[in-house]
């Protein structure tokens, strides 16, 4: 499985965007992006997902490089609610599992 | 309904206790996942399930017994447990197998073994 690499921690404030970094040097031309993210106390919950594109939904957005080697997870006006652990996963096309990494620990500032 | 739901929230055993987690979706997904999560560590894979068969088995030990009786429902049960096998169990599921699919996850079961 391809590594992503991720700060620990980073803080936000409320009302204000949020960019997560993500990196993945090693990112094979199948492998998908996957962002979940875990509240306190609560199973993980999926946020986005990409190929190679950038991505939008209800949540965030996905901003993927040109060369595939990083992405970011865009929170576009923080919440309290947003305060989780975000894990950026990698999964290839005929992958059966997901490998968590340690993720980063957002928290947001009221 | 989105939603894959887990029995019991919390769970105390002794070591020499036999009990049973149980892990339910009506989503008409085919794939089905547990996971261990150790406190302040990310969720590791257990066991994969697809089409209700047993599809990884990420080399753990025989005191944790997965069943999948049919497609709606995964069982794991649990016997002889060690103190270091307290955690939250996690239970997920998948339309299918793939890379590319959303893996939607249920609350989790809270373990702890005296």
């Amino acid at each position: 499985d391809a590594k992503t690499t991720q700060p620990n921690s980073m803080e936000s404030n409320e009302e204000e965007p949020v960019h997560l970094p993500c990196n993945h040097s090693t990112i094979s031309g199948t492998d998908y992006i996957h962002w979940y993210r875990q509240l306190p106390s609560q199973g993980p919950e999926y946020v986005i997902h990409g190929l190679t594109s950038n991505v939008n939904n209800r949540m965030a957005s996905l901003a993927i490089a040109e060369d595939r080697k990083s992405s970011t997870l865009i929170l576009h006006r923080a919440t309290l609610r947003d305060a989780a652990v975000y894990y950026c996963i990698l999964s290839f096309q005929g992958a059966q599992k997901l490998v968590f990494g340690q993720g980063t620990r957002l928290t947001i500032n009221p | 309904d989105t939603e894959v739901t887990q029995t019991p929230k919390h769970l105390v055993m002794g070591m020499t206790n036999k009990k049973s987690l149980k892990c339910e979706q009506h989503m008409g997904h085919r794939a089905m996942y547990w996971y261990k999560q150790k406190a302040k560590k990310p969720p590791e894979l257990m066991f994969v399930y697809s089409y209700e068969k047993l599809s990884i088995n990420e080399s753990v030990p025989s005191r944790f017994s997965p069943e999948c009786p049919n497609s709606s429902l995964l069982n794991l049960h649990l016997h002889a447990l060690q103190p270091e096998d307290s955690a939250l169990y996690l239970c997920a599921s998948s339309p299918t197998l793939g890379g590319w699919e959303t893996q939607y996850f249920g609350p989790g079961t809270r373990l702890l073994v005296l």
